[in-house]
């Protein structure tokens, strides 16, 4: 079981350059999520996609872009990377809201570290 | 608006000792609130959950209720393993996406 994949594990930019970092699920998710975690910062959310076709800033979109590519994709993009930008980037997936509309739980990947010198 | 605080880590404990990790949340309305566990070079996994006041949930030994007159959702275990050394993360939904904690790291020695 495949679940959420993430790619690149690993990067290091330089300043000013542009990336995209990909996600992809196989589990049929509606809602797709990107993350930073940083050191005593716990994980804040970047972007999100409840469903293909939205995206909506989180708490800390500044300086990100994001394309939800189809169902299972969902791509983030540093257009010019920043030191500030350095972190370990996750991407998760859910089903969404139940018809209660109780959110069902996130499924992580692995993380994507990546580094901006 | 909506918040998690979780007791700074690390938590250190011999094997077999009891845990708590303590979380208290602020939220509007009636949240459901969830634990992930985060092993050293991995995503956060789902380790338990509960949808409304007074639910336990629970998962490898690991219970957690939900009090609302405390909103309070504490962590606990009877006895700790090496492999439960990980970060542990509280998080709230009360809307659209998930609110966290900044984690508490658990380092469990033999």
């Amino acid at each position: 079981n495949a679940g959420v994949t993430q790619t690149p594990k690993f990067q290091v930019l330089k300043t000013g350059q542009s990336m995209t970092l990909q996600c992809a699920q196989d589990m049929n998710h509606n809602s797709m999520y990107w993350y930073r975690q940083d050191p005593g910062m716990g994980l804040r959310l970047i972007y999100y996609s409840a469903s293909e076709g939205t995206t909506d800033k989180g708490e800390v979109p500044n300086g990100y872009n994001v394309s939800r590519l189809n169902k299972r994709e969902f791509s983030l993009r540093l257009e010019s990377a920043a030191p500030s930008q350095t972190s370990v980037y996750f991407c998760a997936s859910s089903e969404g809201a139940d018809r209660w509309s109780r959110i069902q739980p996130q499924h992580f990947g692995d993380g994507t570290r990546l580094s901006i010198l | 608006g909506n918040s998690v605080t979780q007791m700074e880590g690390p938590v250190t404990l011999s094997e077999e000792a009891f845990l708590t990790i303590n979380c208290t949340y602020t939220a509007t309305g009636y949240p459901s609130l969830f634990w992930y566990v985060q092993y050293p070079g991995e995503g956060l996994q789902l380790l338990l959950k509960a949808t409304k006041a007074d639910d336990k949930g629970s998962n490898k030994g690991f219970e957690a209720t939900y009090r609302k007159e405390t909103t309070s959702f504490h962590l606990e275990k009877g006895s700790v393993q090496v492999s439960d050394s990980a970060v542990y993360f509280c998080a709230l939904f009360p809307g659209s996406t998930l609110t966290f904690g900044k984690g508490t790291m658990l380092l469990v020695s033999p």
